[in-house]
């Protein structure tokens, strides 16, 4: 079986850091995605993960703990545009398909 | 470079009803991809096509469900009866190979009433 779990929403202040963690347990685990959705557009990608360790990107930041099954996304000097759901998928050995978590609402306030 | 489009972006039918959602993906990209997502649930994958070979629809969640890729270029996905239970968002997505370039379309919102 499959299972990502990521908290249903989160706030913060503009300007400010936080921090959005994803769990996973995936059989043959090959990837962790990060993506970025605004009320009623299409999800955007932000990250992709593979190896263990820190991936920076300007503002955002993803991190892969592959031995734990965990990863986060890291956002700095929020801005209100980052108000919108935050999609973490997992990616399989051999296939070509993501398994989504709920999705984590961020909502940054002034 | 023109992204991935879905029409209609909402779709209001009767229980019972047939609806067709179709994607058109980004030009040059074999692979497209189905996801659903229903209210209050994760987004689901429903099937995968390379070209116009179904490669993994293990998704689909019953025989109503029809999908097409017509020459592989555009793909549709019909509803047929609708059920209640269909309602939700369904994305389509494409990519030229790998999960790399993955770009979602803005999604049809499909309400059955």
């Amino acid at each position: 079986g499959q299972n990502i779990d990521q908290p249903t929403e989160m706030t913060a202040t503009e300007g400010a850091i936080v921090q959005i963690n994803c769990t996973y347990q995936t059989s043959g685990f090959n990837g962790l995605f990060w993506y970025q959705q605004h009320a009623g557009e299409a999800p955007t990608f932000l990250s992709y993960n593979v190896l263990d360790g820190l991936e920076e990107k300007g503002r955002f930041s993803s991190f892969l703990s592959r031995s734990k099954g965990y990863s986060y996304l890291l956002l700095k000097e929020l801005q209100m545009k980052d108000s919108a759901s935050y999609l973490c998928a997992a990616s399989n050995t051999g296939f070509q398909k993501l398994v989504f978590g709920t999705g984590t609402r961020l909502l940054v306030s002034p | 470079e023109a992204g991935v489009t879905q029409f209609p972006s909402h779709s209001v039918i009767e229980k019972g009803q047939t609806v067709t959602l179709r994607c058109d993906p980004i030009s040059g990209h074999d692979n497209l991809y189905w996801y659903r997502r229903v209210m209050g649930k994760e987004i689901k994958f429903l099937l995968h096509f390379v070209k116009e070979s179904k490669q993994d629809e293990s998704g689909m969640p019953n025989n109503r469900f029809l999908a097409e890729r017509t020459g592989g270029t555009y793909s549709t996905l019909k509803v047929q009866p609708a059920e209640l239970e269909d309602s939700g968002v369904y994305f389509c997505a494409s990519s030229l190979g790998g999960l790399r370039g993955y770009t979602f379309g803005s999604g049809t919102r499909l309400t059955v009433v």
